[in-house]
C-alpha cells in the first residue's frame, strides 16, 4: 500500500542548531510533498509545498528538498528556536484530492 | 478571516446514536476531506470531496458519511458510532491553485 514515513517519532536538537526532518514514501509518487506544523491540540498549519520535478524550496529559515530517486524528503529549520517546537507531519498527494500523511516527528529545541 | 469552522469542538456520545460532525470554509475551495488523527497513526482520510456534489473514499471510509450539497459545507456523518470511532477529527480545504489545506480546529469526538 502507499505510504509516507517519517522514520524520527522525536528528535531533540540544541538552540541554534539545524534540525533536519525525514519523510520516505513508498509504493507510489507523489506529484507533491507537504510539510506542516501541528502544535498540541491545534490543527495542522502549511509550511511548504514542492513539487516533483523542483529539487528544493525555501521559506524564510525553512528549506524543503525532494528526491524521487532516494524517494525522500528532507525538511530543515536552520537557526532553530524554542519557539520551533511543535510535530511537523510531511504529505504526499498522489493526486488532486487523495492526501496521505506521514505520523510526523515532534520537535524539542532546548535552550 | 479565512478559515474552516467545524462543530462541535467536543463530543461524547454513546454506540449507535448518530450524530453529524458540521464543516464550512469561507475561502471558495473546491476541495474539502475529513481527516481523523490516532496515536502513532497520523492523520488518515475519510472522505474528499472535488466540488459539490462529488465526493470519493479515502484510506478509512468505514462507518462515516458524507455530502457536499453547497460548496461551503462538508458534514462528517457517523449513521451508528462505535467506539473505534473515538478519535481527533480536522475537517480541511484547498484550492487547486496551491495544493494548501487549511484545517479547522478539530473535533474530539468520545463514544462510549
Amino acid at each position: 500500500s502507499q505510504k509516507i514515513e517519517q522514520n524520527s517519532e522525536a528528535l531533540n536538537i540544541q538552540e541554534g542548531k539545524t534540525a533536519t526532518l525525514t519523510c520516505n514514501y513508498t509504493n507510489y509518487s507523489p506529484a507533491y510533498l507537504q510539510w506542516y506544523r501541528q502544535d498540541p491540540g491545534r490543527g495542522p498549519v502549511f509550511l511548504l509545498l514542492i513539487r516533483e520535478n523542483e529539487k528544493e524550496k525555501r521559506k524564510e529559515r525553512l528549506k524543503v528538498t525532494f528526491d524521487t530517486t532516494l524517494k525522500q524528503s528532507l525538511f530543515h529549520i536552520t537557526a532553530s528556536q524554542p519557539a520551533d517546537s511543535a510535530t511537523y507531519l510531511c504529505a504526499g498527494h498522489s493526486s488532486a484530492s487523495k492526501i496521505i500523511f506521514g505520523s510526523g516527528t515532534r520537535l524539542s529545541i532546548r535552550p | 478571516e479565512a478559515q474552516v469552522t467545524q462543530n462541535p469542538r467536543y463530543l461524547i456520545t454513546v454506540t449507535g446514536k448518530k450524530l453529524t460532525v458540521t464543516c464550512s470554509q469561507n475561502m471558495n475551495h473546491e476541495y474539502m476531506s475529513w481527516y481523523r488523527q490516532d496515536p502513532g497513526l497520523g492523520l488518515r482520510q475519510i472522505y474528499y470531496s472535488m466540488n459539490v456534489e462529488v465526493t470519493d473514499k479515502g484510506d478509512v471510509p468505514e462507518g462515516y458519511k458524507v455530502s457536499r450539497k453547497e460548496k461551503r459545507n462538508f458534514p462528517l456523518i457517523l449513521e451508528s458510532p462505535s467506539p473505534n470511532q473515538t478519535s481527533l477529527y480536522f475537517c480541511a480545504s484547498w484550492t487547486s491553485m496551491s495544493y494548501e489545506q487549511y484545517f479547522g480546529p478539530g473535533t474530539r469526538l468520545t463514544v462510549t
